[in-house]
């Protein structure tokens, strides 16, 4: 099966700061996504990335993901509090089509 | 509905009941997923549905899992005799199938084994 990095485990940013989060997988991916997390609540989706070195943006979140497909970075610019929360990526290896495997993701806390 | 809905949101059982947790998806979409998130080991996959397709069933934990998806719309998952390490959020996603893979989440269903 694969393996899913997810890094950090958890980041302390001061509003108006920006942040990056890595997700890293032991396969080439068909797909990856990314999603954030409320305490108690669903995920909501952010963006999904398929092609090597594609890139997208929405807002203050940019994602990449590196042209071998295995490799990815969601990153937030001039970070305020409806930022934080628990961010996930979820990876659909190309061997194991259809669900998603998860990291851990990534507890994002934003001070004033 | 707009969104993915789930019910209950909130269970407490007695060690050894079995449970039944809905997901309703969205209309229209063809594939739907069952994931369980507890503490300390993140989210997990345990099966999916596409179609008429018989459902990938591979990350049920044990026989005590079933589910089920009738008429390709609402879902079913069943925990029979049902234990503490059972005790989790279980989410419910949708997608408009398996080209497309941008999974709408439920909010969940969290369960609590006593």
């Amino acid at each position: 099966s694969q393996e899913l990095e997810q890094s950090p485990q958890s980041l302390i940013v001061q509003e108006g700061k920006n942040l990056t989060i890595n997700c890293t997988s032991s396969k080439t991916l068909y797909g990856l996504y990314w999603y954030k997390q409320k305490y108690g609540e669903g995920l909501i989706f952010l963006m999904m990335l398929q092609k090597g070195g594609e890139e997208k943006s929405h807002e203050k979140i940019t994602a990449k993901l590196d042209e071998k497909k295995q490799q990815s970075s969601l990153h937030i610019t001039a970070s305020q509090p409806s930022h934080a929360g628990i961010y996930l990526c979820g990876a659909e290896p190309t061997d194991s089509w259809g669900k998603l495997q998860f990291g851990a993701g990534t507890q994002v806390v934003v001070t004033p | 509905g707009a969104g993915v809905s789930q019910s209950p949101s909130n269970k407490v059982t007695e060690k050894g009941k079995d449970v039944e947790l809905r997901c309703d998806p969205i209309s229209g979409h063809t594939a739907l997923y069952w994931y369980r998130q507890s503490l300390g080991q993140g989210l997990e996959f345990l099966i999916y549905f596409q179609g008429n397709s018989a459902p990938d069933k591979s990350g049920l934990p044990s026989d005590r899992f079933s589910a089920e998806r009738t008429g390709g719309s609402v879902s079913t998952l069943t925990i029979q005799r049902t234990q503490q390490e059972d005790s989790a959020v279980y989410l419910c996603a949708s997608s408009s199938g398996p080209d497309y893979n941008e999974q709408y989440f439920g909010p969940g269903t969290r369960l609590t084994v006593t």
